[in-house]
């Protein structure tokens, strides 16, 4: 069975960082691309950012470019998310996804609220 | 970035009853749209990929097609199991974008 499990979310201060976490299992890890997509409180989905399966190249959307890094340790399974220099427009939960293009499994999610 | 607009915003329907849920891309995706089934307090569900591909497990009462820049949703045979909200994804090109949602509602 695939699971994704999310840690590493919580209350941070505008202008702080923080490092989400995602540990996978159940599929061979370092076979797919992995994403994280957020959701604002009662609000749509939005891509954040995605990472081939070797790690080799990573892609965001304008919004969080330059602020986010998303990496992965294919040994350890786990897929991060580093976010520098938040905003209160950060404020979502977070979801790891398993990426073909589309996403097909996704993680319980984990919240991040941005305020001071 | 493409746009997808998604319609209609929400939706109440009865038990039994078809309901199509559309999305029109902004410029072309070709086949390159997902659709998400989101239940209150839950992480999204993969139903369609593809535009037109049946995710596995998900029952063959979910349909999706497309026509031009319309990709549509359909639910045949509505049942209080399939409230909830839905969401298109195309993912032809970066970003990825999604749309709005639209949330079904049964009577």
């Amino acid at each position: 069975e695939v699971q994704l499990v999310e840690t590493g979310g919580g209350l941070v201060q505008p202008g702080r960082s923080l490092k989400l976490s995602c540990v996978a299992s159940g599929f061979t890890f370092n076979n797919y691309w992995m994403s994280w997509t957020r959701q604002a409180p009662g609000k749509g989905l939005e891509w954040v950012a995605s990472i081939t399966n070797s790690g080799g190249s990573t892609y965001y959307p304008d919004s969080v470019k330059g602020r986010f890094t998303i990496s992965r340790d294919n040994a350890q399974n786990t897929l991060y998310l580093q976010m520098n220099s938040l905003r209160s427009e950060d404020t979502a939960t977070y979801y790891c996804t398993r990426e073909k293009g589309y996403f097909d499994y996704w993680g319980q999610g984990v919240m991040v609220t941005v305020s001071s | 970035d493409i746009q997808m607009t998604q319609s209609p915003s929400s939706m109440s329907a009865s038990l039994g009853d078809t309901v199509t849920i559309t999305c029109l891309a902004s410029q072309d995706i070709g086949n390159y749209l997902s659709w998400y089934q989101q239940k209150p307090g839950k992480s999204p569900k993969l139903m369609i990929y593809g535009a037109t591909n049946l995710e596995d497990g998900v029952p063959s009462r979910f349909s999706g097609s497309r026509s031009g820049s319309d990709y549509s949703l359909t639910i045949n045979s509505l049942g209080y199991d399939d409230e909830g909200i839905y969401h298109c994804h195309q993912y032809y090109e970066y970003p990825d974008t999604f749309g709005a949602g639209t949330k079904l509602e049964l009577k």
